[in-house]
């Protein structure tokens, strides 16, 4: 079956210009989780989805980021007046229900100039 | 905080080596978890040890919890550049809502 898929494979953008990732979890999968990886920091937790509750923003660098997950799906993670040091890979991963084996997509490489 | 320390970061050997690396916390874990990620991919996940002193195989890799799970190993038996990739530990948060991450270890076998 489909994995978890992510858009666009690659976004290169000029500082200060708001930016939108998206991601497509596996089918069933109600919970939805975003991380972020950079050089020198590894994999940081971003924000968690679960079916109708609310999210768990608790890993947000800052009030420009967010996100939004639709329908229980597709989720969204926009950036806000990007800055250079928000240039990473960006991941999206989905699983069954929390602590079930979480499914990454290939992840957004951002790039901000 | 929960943190979890890996090593070698970087790690650059022959085909037949064997090698191992390590992952580290001074916080318990309910379970850890081990990753493969390669080049424009994400990780994938290899094997979940849960149990204190469990030892897990996987053909020529051999994963080991600690007793006190705050600590695992994993152990590579004559590595072939197949092996190549990053190698990253996991746990989940006392939440259970996201995986910490280690740091990952870069490891490169040449023929």
């Amino acid at each position: 079956g489909a994995g978890v898929s992510q858009s666009p494979s690659n976004k290169v953008t000029e500082k200060g210009k708001d930016v939108e990732l998206r991601c497509d979890p596996i089918s069933g999968h109600t919970a939805l989780y975003w991380y972020r990886q950079s050089l020198g920091q590894g994999l940081e937790f971003l924000i968690y989805f679960q079916g109708n509750s609310a999210p768990d923003k608790s890993g947000l660098p800052s009030d420009r980021f967010s996100a939004e997950r639709t329908g229980g799906s597709v989720s969204t993670l926009t950036i806000q007046r990007t800055q250079q040091e928000d240039s990473a890979v960006y991941l999206c991963a989905s699983s069954f229900s929390r602590n079930n084996e979480q499914f990454f997509g290939p992840g957004t490489r951002l790039t901000v100039l | 905080t929960q943190l979890l320390e890996q090593s070698p970061q970087f790690l650059s050997i022959q085909e037949g080596e064997n090698l191992t690396v390590y992952c580290n916390s001074s916080s318990v874990f309910s379970s850890l978890q081990w990753y493969r990620q390669e080049p424009g991919e994400g990780p994938v996940l290899l094997v979940t040890v849960v149990t204190g002193g469990e030892v897990k195989k996987l053909k020529r890799l051999t994963f080991q919890f600690g007793d006190a799970r705050k600590d695992s190993s994993l152990h590579i038996t004559a590595a072939q550049p197949g092996d190549t990739g990053l190698y990253l530990c996991a746990g989940h948060n006392q939440a259970g809502t996201a995986l910490i991450f280690g740091k990952g270890t870069t490891l490169s076998v040449s023929s």
